[in-house]
């Protein structure tokens, strides 16, 4: 089944305890990317990926870091993790940037930092 | 910077009622407008805009997309309990070359809810 699998799906952690979210999906798409949602704000873009090795910042990126060493992954990479990061995160993927842009989602990770 | 409204916030009705939500975006160089329906869990997609005044339909649900006044609306009509769930509006521009950066910027969201 063509999917976008995150894991953890639910991580209670406490502060400063680095901490990484995988995202893999296995449809074979360029382009990927990370969204957190928080209550009345909607979501936001915090990294994505055009391609493997290219990353570049969305709206959000501070206190986040990626990488894409291999098309099908795209782990996100909390550093040092605060209290404003609990959130709901999200993992997409399509098939290309410049082609159609319609975003498969993963089921999301729901983060609470203490 | 690319900006999206949507509004109302939130809505409640009865089943059959007919509900129209809006979305409304700055966007350098637009290239789409996409609205996303999301229950308890991930996004999943309803439609793509990228035209003027060409409604999309399917089913109960149809979209139409004003580049002129910068905005598009969702309409769905006869609503079920079924229909209720946090609806997006997203946005996407390109550079000056016409190519996708990549950037989809989306609204705070409408949560509808649809009582029996």
């Amino acid at each position: 089944e063509a999917q976008v699998t995150q894991n953890p799906r639910y991580l209670i952690t406490v502060t400063g305890k680095k901490l990484t979210v995988t995202c893999s999906q296995n449809m074979n798409h360029e382009y990927m990317s990370w969204y957190r949602q928080d209550p009345g704000l909607g979501l936001r873009q915090i990294y994505y990926s055009m391609n493997v090795e290219v990353t570049d910042k969305g709206d959000v990126p501070e206190g986040y870091k990626v990488s894409r060493k291999e098309k099908r992954n795209f782990p996100l990479i909390l550093e040092s993790p605060s209290p404003n990061q609990t959130s709901l995160y999200f993992c997409a993927s399509r098939p290309r940037a410049s082609g159609a842009n319609v975003l498969t989602f993963g089921a999301g990770s729901r983060l609470t930092v203490l | 910077e690319d900006k999206v409204v949507q509004s109302p916030l939130s809505l409640v009705v009865h089943e059959g009622d007919t509900v129209t939500l809006n979305c409304s975006y700055e966007v350098t160089n637009f290239r789409s407008l996409l609205w996303y329906k999301q229950e308890k869990k991930a996004p999943t997609f309803l439609f793509m805009l990228t035209s003027s005044g060409i409604e999309k339909k399917s089913g109960r649900l149809s979209s139409i997309l004003d580049k002129k006044e910068l905005f598009s609306i969702l309409n769905i009509t006869a609503t079920q309990t079924g229909d209720s769930a946090i609806y997006l509006c997203a946005v996407e521009g390109t550079n000056a070359g016409g190519t996708s950066y990549g950037k989809l910027t989306f609204g705070q969201g409408t949560i509808l809810t649809v009582h029996p």
